[in-house]
């Protein structure tokens, strides 16, 4: 059965350093979402992407962030200059439509210290 | 603001034992999610329901439109369902949806042998 798969599981970076999240989404799917989770709360959406261009976002999602399809398989999540709070668990997950359901990743645990 | 309210925030069962978890939400909305968190982080989709009632095994779903609640409901529990189960909302904005999903605090659940 096709999955989500991100890598890494784990990255553990310095402040101020940019990382970058990576996802390989299903294949015949056409919406892209990123999703975090700081440890012992909610899920919270970031940003939504389909037809090449950012759908939504929220207010989480600042010019620290920045998604791209680089090519026809990855959906990548950078964040510029990582801030201690930005420590959390980040999920991929896509949709064939945004209607339907969405298949979420393993998730990649970010520490910045 | 649209916000998700899930209860109780933490269960505890017998195996065997019929189980409820109850989400209340307070705008309009086009579906509801119901998903599956395992102890490692992942997240499944369960069901997504618009309406009426979906089953799937032991796993019964229900939404009620008017009232803004859903109910999920595992029959004969068992130790292998200890999970947090969450639910989420796509709200339906003026027609302006791209799946974004708002997220309720989940709910832990632990069935004992």
């Amino acid at each position: 059965e096709p999955e989500v798969t991100q890598t890494p599981s784990h990255q553990v970076t310095q402040m101020g350093q940019e990382v970058i999240l990576r996802c390989v989404p299903i294949s015949n799917h056409l919406y892209f979402y990123w999703y975090r989770q700081i440890l012992g709360q909610k899920v919270e959406f970031l940003v939504s992407f389909y037809n090449n261009e950012i759908s939504e976002k929220s207010e989480i999602f600042d010019d620290q962030f920045s998604v791209e399809r680089p090519d026809g398989s990855n959906f990548t999540l950078k964040i510029r200059s990582t801030k201690l709070e930005d420590s959390a668990m980040y999920f991929c997950a896509s949709g064939r439509m945004f209607t339907d359901t969405q298949y979420f990743g393993p998730g990649t645990r970010l520490t910045v210290l | 603001k649209n916000e998700v309210e899930q209860s109780p925030q933490n269960l505890t069962a017998q195996e065997g034992e019929f189980i409820t978890i109850n989400c209340s939400y307070s705008v309009g909305i086009s579906a509801l999610h119901w998903l599956q968190q395992h102890p490692g982080g992942g997240i499944v989709s369960l069901f997504m329901l618009s309406s009426g009632k979906k089953k799937h095994g032991r796993l019964i779903a229900t939404i009620n439109i008017q009232e803004k609640h859903s109910s999920l409901h595992i029959t004969a529990s068992h130790p292998r369902d200890s999970a947090v189960y969450i639910c989420a909302v796509r709200s339906y904005a003026g027609g302006t949806s791209y799946g974004k999903l708002t997220f309720g605090q989940g709910t832990i659940l632990t069935v004992h042998p």
